[in-house]
C-alpha cells in the first residue's frame, strides 16, 4: 500500500470547516483513499472512500486532486464531537489484490475543535 | 444491528496466564479483523479471516498468538502464555468484502493488561 503523509496534530473552531489534507504521493492507479477516525478510547469509525472523484457524504467530503496524489477531508462544520485522531489510508479496494482487506493505519492527525 | 462485539472489556492478568479475546462480528459480514493498538506502536493488524479462513497473520508477532473462527460469529484470540508487552487495547472489526465498499466496522475493544 503506498504510504501517506499527514500533519500530527490542526485546531479548528468549533462551527468552522475542518480541512485535513493527506499526501500519497505513490498512490497507484488501483488504490483507494480511506479515511477513518478514532474518538478517544473508541474503536476506529469509517468516514468516507474514494478512488478519483469527489465524495461526499453525510459526514463529509472528499477532494482528491486530480493526480491523485494528495487530498483532503472536509469536515464543514466541525462539532466538539469530532475531536479524535483522522486517519488517511491508500489501499487495494478490490478482491484480489495481495493487499486486500488490510488497513494500514499511520500515526494521523490529531484534530481538536476548539469552543 | 447491535455492531461487532467484544468480550471482555477490560482484562487484567499476571503474567504467564492465558489469555482469551472474544469477538462476535455483524451477521452477515464475511471478513473479521484483529488490531492491537499501543502507543509506542499504534493501530496493528495482527490477521485477518474471509469465510472463517485465515488469510493473513504475518502481523501475528510470535508464536503465543494465535486467532480461531470456529464460525461466522465467533473468533478469539488467545495469547498464551502472556507477558507485560501485550499490554495493548485489541480491536475486531468486520466488513462485507464487497469491492470497494468495504468498510471496517470496529468493535470498542478489549483493553487488556498483564502484570
Amino acid at each position: 500500500d503506498a504510504k501517506t503523509t499527514q500533519p500530527p496534530s490542526m485546531d479548528c473552531a468549533e462551527g468552522r470547516a475542518a480541512n485535513l489534507p493527506c499526501n500519497h504521493s505513490t498512490i497507484s492507479g488501483n488504490e483507494y483513499v480511506y479515511w477513518y477516525r478514532q474518538i478517544h478510547s473508541q474503536g476506529p469509525q469509517y468516514i468516507i472512500h474514494g478512488l478519483k472523484n469527489n465524495e461526499t457524504n453525510e459526514m463529509a467530503s472528499l477532494i482528491i486532486t486530480e493526480d491523485r496524489k494528495s487530498s483532503t477531508l472536509i469536515l464543514p462544520h466541525a462539532t466538539l464531537r469530532d475531536t479524535a485522531v483522522y486517519y488517511c489510508i491508500v489501499r487495494v479496494g478490490h478482491a484480489g489484490g495481495t493487499s486486500y482487506g488490510k488497513l494500514t493505519f499511520g500515526q494521523g492527525t490529531i484534530l481538536t475543535v476548539h469552543p | 444491528d447491535a455492531g461487532v462485539i467484544q468480550s471482555p472489556r477490560h482484562e487484567v492478568t499476571e503474567m504467564g496466564q492465558e489469555v482469551t479475546l472474544r469477538c462476535k462480528p455483524i451477521s452477515g459480514h464475511d471478513y473479521l479483523f484483529w488490531y492491537r493498538q499501543t502507543m509506542m506502536r499504534g493501530l496493528e493488524l495482527l490477521i485477518y479471516f474471509n469465510n472463517n479462513v485465515p488469510i493473513d497473520d504475518s502481523g501475528m508477532p510470535e508464536d503465543r498468538f494465535s486467532a480461531k473462527m470456529p464460525n461466522a460469529s465467533f473468533s478469539t484470540l488467545k495469547i498464551q502464555p502472556s507477558e507485560p508487552r501485550d499490554s495493548a487495547v485489541y480491536f475486531c472489526a468486520s466488513s462485507l468484502g464487497l469491492a470497494g465498499i468495504n468498510e471496517q466496522f470496529f468493535g470498542p475493544g478489549t483493553r487488556l493488561t498483564v502484570l
